[in-house]
């Protein structure tokens, strides 16, 4: 168990949908990462907050969005959702805001559009 | 050209194989490898992370970099039936303060049968 934890662990919804992932951190940890993991692109970052402000960008489309709230959770909303969103979605979290801290990761949400 | 690419597999081996896992790389700028080891339905859990060209051993694991070839490996000694999972390797580097992400490969499942 890495300490962090996502809810829910599955969610199925249909197109053109709206869903929020949630995510809390380890104890301590003040940078959260999120994370779609697909069959066809593998594990690919998305976005990260530190300390309740976002840090870096990936690839994430302008579809989706995240904040962290004071208490440190993160939550991740996917809105207009199409098929090809279907995934898992990880969360991880590290103590600072370096890309070379160990990550820890949680157990993930996969999310089925159908 | 990814910037990470990895032999999907699968990778099949007898108890007590030694098994040797790779990742090319095309981003000279990473400073940073990662092996993460990934069970079905399960988050990414980071088994070794290295800094610089050479090896690092930890247990049974083996994890080697080189740089000039851009060129990681994972090596397992007396691989286990509970070693059977999906490894990752991910990288990373500290250029220009703005890129705080990992980037990796797309995982190769293997199978460890007793």
């Amino acid at each position: 168990d890495s300490g962090v934890t996502q809810t829910p662990k599955h969610l199925i919804t249909a197109t053109g949908q709206r869903v929020t992932l949630r995510c809390s951190p380890r104890s301590g940890d003040l940078s959260v990462y999120w994370y779609q993991q697909s069959l066809d692109q593998g594990l690919q970052f998305l976005i990260q907050y530190y300390n309740g402000e976002e840090r870096a960008k990936g690839n994430i489309l302008e579809r989706f969005s995240a904040q962290q709230f004071p208490d440190l959770h993160s939550e991740l909303n996917l809105s207009s959702l199409e098929l090809g969103d279907s995934a898992l979605y990880f969360c991880a979290s590290s103590p600072r805001d370096y890309n070379t801290d160990t990550q820890y990761f949680g157990p993930g949400t996969r999310l089925t559009v159908l | 050209q990814k910037e990470v690419e990895q032999d999907p597999g699968p990778l099949s081996v007898p108890e007590g194989a030694i098994v040797s896992l790779n990742c090319t790389y095309s981003n000279s700028a990473f400073q940073y490898f990662m092996w993460y080891r990934q069970y079905s339905r399960k988050g990414p859990e980071l088994l070794m992370y290295t800094y610089s060209s050479g090896n690092k051993e930890d247990g049974r694991f083996t994890a080697q970099v080189d740089k000039s070839s851009k060129y990681i490996s994972l090596f397992i000694r007396d691989s286990q039936p509970s070693d059977s999972a999906t490894y990752l390797c991910a990288m990373s580097d500290r250029s220009g303060g703005s890129n705080y992400k990992l980037t990796f490969g797309k995982g190769t499942l293997l199978t460890v049968n007793p």
